[in-house]
């Protein structure tokens, strides 16, 4: 098993430019997780999906920040227009319910720098 | 007040040297309870599941304490290779909207030394 796997690994974009950071899931695993991490507010749930449907996007910070899941296998987060206080380390999760509610396998994140 | 909360660090501990540290949270309709590890510019990884009557992993030893609202980690012996940060999580209670989100703590840093 490959892991949830996330791209790009390094991502530096200028203010105002549109990101989109992708996530591939655990095969067969039915929750998808996306955080954001940072010193200063450390790790925080953005949104998670459910069977590619979008259950609790309550983190999202601003509508800035949308996400989509358009099949099992693949997940997107998409930040337009970017701003430097997005910098920060996006990962991706996922789960399987049966598997108990604390394993949840991360990717290796995505590490974003807005300049 | 943050639903998990964690002394930062860091704690620094002598090789060999037993080190252990608390976690508090906030909601006390929570049901589940973990360790996360992450080591420098890595992802999180489950450590180990905390139960109530407490539970070992070898050198590694968790604690719930539901009336006081903690959990603790205590590692023995240590070794240079635990050095990292240690995430405490949370699980809220399962709702409607809700699957029983895992609310993370900022992580307590622990750097043994030799």
């Amino acid at each position: 098993d490959a892991g949830v796997i996330q791209s790009p690994r390094h991502e530096v974009t200028e203010m105002g430019q549109e990101v989109t950071l992708r996530c591939k899931p655990i095969s067969g695993h039915d929750y998808l997780f996306w955080y954001r991490q940072t010193m200063m507010r450390g790790l925080e749930l953005l949104i998670y999906f459910n069977n590619n449907v979008p259950i609790d996007d309550s983190g999202m910070p601003e509508d800035r920040f949308s996400a989509k899941m358009p099949n099992a296998s693949f997940s997107t987060l998409k930040i337009q227009p970017s701003e430097p206080r997005d910098s920060a380390v996006y990962f991706c999760a996922s789960s399987l319910i049966s598997q108990g509610q604390g394993e949840m396998p991360f990717g290796s994140g995505t590490r974003l720098t807005v300049v | 007040r943050k639903e998990v909360e964690q002394d930062p660090g860091p704690f620094n501990v002598p090789e060999g040297a037993t080190v252990a540290f608390n976690c508090t949270y906030s909601n006390s309709a929570s049901q589940s309870f973990f360790w996360y590890r992450q080591d420098c510019r890595k992802e999180p990884k489950l450590l180990m599941s905390v139960y109530s009557s407490g539970n070992e992993d070898g050198r590694f030893t968790a604690q719930l304490n539901r009336a006081s609202q903690y959990i603790s980690l205590l590692i023995r012996d240590s070794k240079l290779s635990d050095s990292a940060t240690y995430l405490c999580v949370v699980t809220s209670p399962p709702g409607v909207d809700s699957w029983g989100k895992l609310q993370f703590g900022a992580g307590t840093q622990v750097v043994v030394t030799p």
